[in-house]
C-alpha cells in the first residue's frame, strides 16, 4: 500500500535561510508524488509533482523537489525563505487505482526575520 | 473562472444530528473529491466521483455517503453526527477520471464543521 512520511512536525527558519522539508514514500507501484501547500484558513494549493521523467521538479514560489528512488524521497527545498513561505505543507502519493491521494500528517513552516 | 466552491464555509451541529455540505468543481470538470482533515493531520480520502459514478471510497463508516449531480457538483452527507466529525472538509475536483492519472487536483477552501 501507498503512504508517505513527513519528518519533522514542524520547522523554523530564518528569512533568506535554505528551506528543506522531507518526505519518504512507500509505493508498490512507480509513485506520483505531489507536494501541496496550505495558507491558514485556505484549502490546498499544488506546488509541485512528479510522475514520470525528469527527478527535479520545479514549482510555483521558487520550490522544487528530487525523485530519488534509490532514497524512496521527495525532499522539498527552496534557497532563500520568505516570509509569505510560512505555512502547512503536506507531500502526497496517490493511491493504486488512481483515485484518492494519501497525505502525510503535515509540517508546519516558521519563517523568522 | 471560479475555483471550486464549497458551501457553507462554517457550520455548527449537535450530536446525532445530519448535515450535507456542498461542492462546486471548476467548469468543465468532471470529478470531485472529499476528504477530511482533522486539526493537526493531514486529509484524508473519503470519496471520488467521477461521471455521476462512485469511483473511490475511503475507510469511513456508512454514515457518511455522496452524491454527483449532472452539472458535476456534489453533495457529502454525514448522518448521526459525532463528536469526532468536527473537521475541515475539503472538496477538490479533475477533469481525470480513474487509473493512474497524472491530473492535479484543485482544491476548495473547505468546509469548516463543528459538532458540539
Amino acid at each position: 500500500a501507498q503512504s508517505v512520511t513527513q519528518l519533522g512536525s514542524h520547522v523554523s527558519v530564518s528569512e533568506g535561510a535554505l528551506v528543506l522539508l522531507r518526505c519518504n514514500y512507500s509505493s508498490s507501484v512507480p509513485p506520483y508524488l505531489f507536494w501541496y501547500v496550505q495558507y491558514p484558513n485556505q484549502g490546498l494549493q499544488l506546488l509541485l509533482k512528479y510522475t514520470t521523467g525528469a527527478t527535479l521538479v520545479k514549482g510555483i514560489n521558487g520550490f522544487e523537489a528530487e525523485f530519488k528512488k534509490s532514497e524512496t524521497s521527495f525532499h522539498l527545498t527552496k534557497p532563500s525563505a520568505h516570509m509569505s513561505d510560512a505555512a502547512e505543507y503536506f507531500c502526497a502519493v496517490y493511491n493504486q487505482a488512481g483515485t484518492a491521494l494519501i497525505f502525510g500528517k503535515g509540517t508546519t513552516l516558521s519563517v523568522s526575520s | 473562472d471560479a475555483g471550486v466552491t464549497q458551501s457553507p464555509t462554517h457550520l455548527i451541529k449537535t450530536r446525532g444530528q445530519h448535515v450535507t455540505l456542498r461542492c462546486s468543481p471548476i467548469s468543465g470538470h468532471k470529478s470531485v473529491s472529499w476528504y477530511q482533515q482533522v486539526l493537526g493531520q493531514g486529509p484524508q480520502f473519503i470519496f471520488q466521483y467521477y461521471e455521476k459514478e462512485e469511483r473511490g471510497r475511503g475507510n469511513f463508516p456508512d454514515r457518511f455517503s455522496a452524491r454527483q449531480f449532472p452539472n458535476y457538483s456534489s453533495e457529502l452527507n454525514v448522518n448521526a453526527l459525532l463528536l469526532g466529525d468536527s473537521a475541515l472538509y475539503l472538496c477538490a475536483s479533475s477533469n481525470a477520471g480513474t487509473g493512474r492519472s497524472n491530473e492535479k487536483l484543485f482544491f476548495g477552501s473547505g468546509t469548516q464543521l463543528s459538532v458540539l
